[in-house]
């Protein structure tokens, strides 16, 4: 399949545990927050999103965390299981401009 | 099943020809967007379209071609202009709404230039 992590940011879990992946982001005007989950040789996938007037949104076994004073931005995985080894993308955008995306973090869940 | 299909998920070029991505979509999304995603690379703007007959550069337009001849349909054209093309190529689409752009994405198309 597609190789799409080469030379990212990687993370390494057992599984079971919880991940943490992060993002800053640049733009202070930015509202809107995406995470999106690209299997190789697949098309991202959406998984979360939060607005900025927002600091925490939880879905089925992920968490976005938002922290606009510093820029930051995670997603929290709890339970990591070997279907969640995939690149993790975030995205940014302002009002209804074009969404901005981040250069991706992989990771890598241990059996 | 709705959704946003990619073909070919593998094509091959000679250097000097022009190749057709095609991406269609049944989701009745009014914008339509092409992404280039090269190894270690977050995912690059080419062309989008927000509605028929219309389409605006995206942030590495140069050498490639689209068209919006229908709302379902946003083929790209790679054209020998562009001086590196082998990448994967990421079409996608979403409902123009207030202050949400969640994109669906396509499957991707692998470019390789031979």
């Amino acid at each position: 399949g597609e190789s799409v992590g080469l030379h990212l940011p990687t993370l390494s879990v057992q599984e079971g545990d919880n991940s943490i992946i992060n993002c800053a982001y640049s733009n202070s005007a930015s509202d809107y927050f995406i995470w999106y989950k690209q299997e190789s040789g697949k098309g991202p996938q959406f998984i979360i999103d939060i607005r900025s007037n927002m600091d925490k949104r939880q879905g089925q076994r992920v968490t976005v965390l938002l922290n606009k004073t510093v820029k930051h931005l995670s997603l929290q995985i709890a339970a990591t299981q070997p279907g969640d080894s995939a690149v993790y993308f975030c995205a940014e955008s302002e009002g209804n401009n074009r969404l901005a995306f981040g250069k991706g973090n992989q990771v890598v869940v241990i059996p | 099943d709705g959704g946003i299909t990619q073909s070919p998920k593998y094509l091959f070029r000679k250097e000097g020809q022009n190749v057709t991505l095609s991406c269609e979509q049944n989701l009745n999304h009014d914008a339509m967007y092409w992404y280039r995603q090269d190894p270690g690379q977050g995912l690059r703007l080419i062309y989008y379209s927000q509605i028929v007959n219309d389409f605006q550069k995206g942030d590495i337009a140069e050498g490639y071609s689209v068209s919006r001849e229908k709302k379902e349909s946003f083929p790209l054209t790679v054209t020998s202009a562009q001086k590196n093309p082998t990448a994967f190529y990421l079409c996608a689409s979403t409902k123009i709404s207030s202050g949400a752009n969640v994109l669906t994405f396509g499957a991707g198309s692998r470019l390789t230039v031979l």
